[in-house]
């Protein structure tokens, strides 16, 4: 059965700071990975979406690796910003029907 | 009409009451889901349907009942739901087969059964 852990589960950054945020996943047969922000009582957003076969993706300040032989992915976030301020939240997928969450990460960009 | 439309966005409903949460995508996607969010615990899958074919998640009581009429609407009947059951309840879709069936999710509709 996969389990997805994210550490830390809470990070505080004053703002201009690059961050990286940790997601890693015990079974490496998965068929994409996606990365979410979610904001305090709202749905999830889609940041990026990896596939098994890729090993980054990038969109705009956030880039997000894939290393499969070691069970990990990261969100690296450049040049944080307190709209940045939210809950992050990894999956990884045997398919879209079998994606497994971990818990989050808290993240809070002080001004 | 954007992406995965929620409603309603709150509900608050009795033990014995009988109500549904709905969901509606505009984005031509050929599966939906449902997912159960609670405080402190990872998203937990409830129910799928994809290519008119349904999968849940055999931990889900009975007391939860999806309907999903067309590929565009998802429905949550709820019916003498426990206290227990209090927690954001998160619609999304995608399209499986292509872009490697990217979830998107609607903004949720959170349920207080008292």
């Amino acid at each position: 059965k996969q389990e997805v852990t994210q550490i830390p589960a809470a990070l505080s950054v004053p703002e201009g700071e690059n961050l990286v945020l940790n997601c890693s996943f015990t079974d490496s047969a998965i068929y994409n990975l996606q990365w979410f922000r979610q904001d305090p009582g709202k749905g999830l957003t889609s940041l990026l979406l990896i596939q098994s076969s890729q090993r980054e993706q990038t969109s705009g300040r956030l880039n997000a690796s894939l290393d499969k032989s070691s069970g990990r992915s990261t969100l690296y976030i450049a040049a944080s910003q307190p709209g940045d301020s939210a809950t992050y939240l990894c999956a990884v997928g045997g398919s879209a029907r079998q994606l497994t969450f971990g818990s989050g990460t808290q993240l809070t960009v002080l001004p | 009409e954007t992406g995965v439309t929620q409603t309603p966005r709150h509900l608050v409903m009795g033990m014995t009451n009988k109500k549904s949460l709905k969901c509606e995508q505009h984005l031509g996607h050929n599966a939906m889901y449902w997912y159960k969010q609670s405080a402190k615990k990872p998203l937990e899958l409830m129910f799928v349907y994809s290519l008119e074919e349904r999968v849940e998640n055999n931990s889900v009581p009975s007391r939860f009942s999806p309907e999903c009429p067309n590929s565009s609407h998802l429905f949550l009947h709820l019916h003498t739901l426990q206290p227990e059951d209090s927690a954001l309840y998160l619609c999304a879709s995608s399209q499986e087969g292509t872009r490697g069936g990217e979830l998107f999710f609607g903004e949720g509709s959170r349920l207080t059964v008292l």
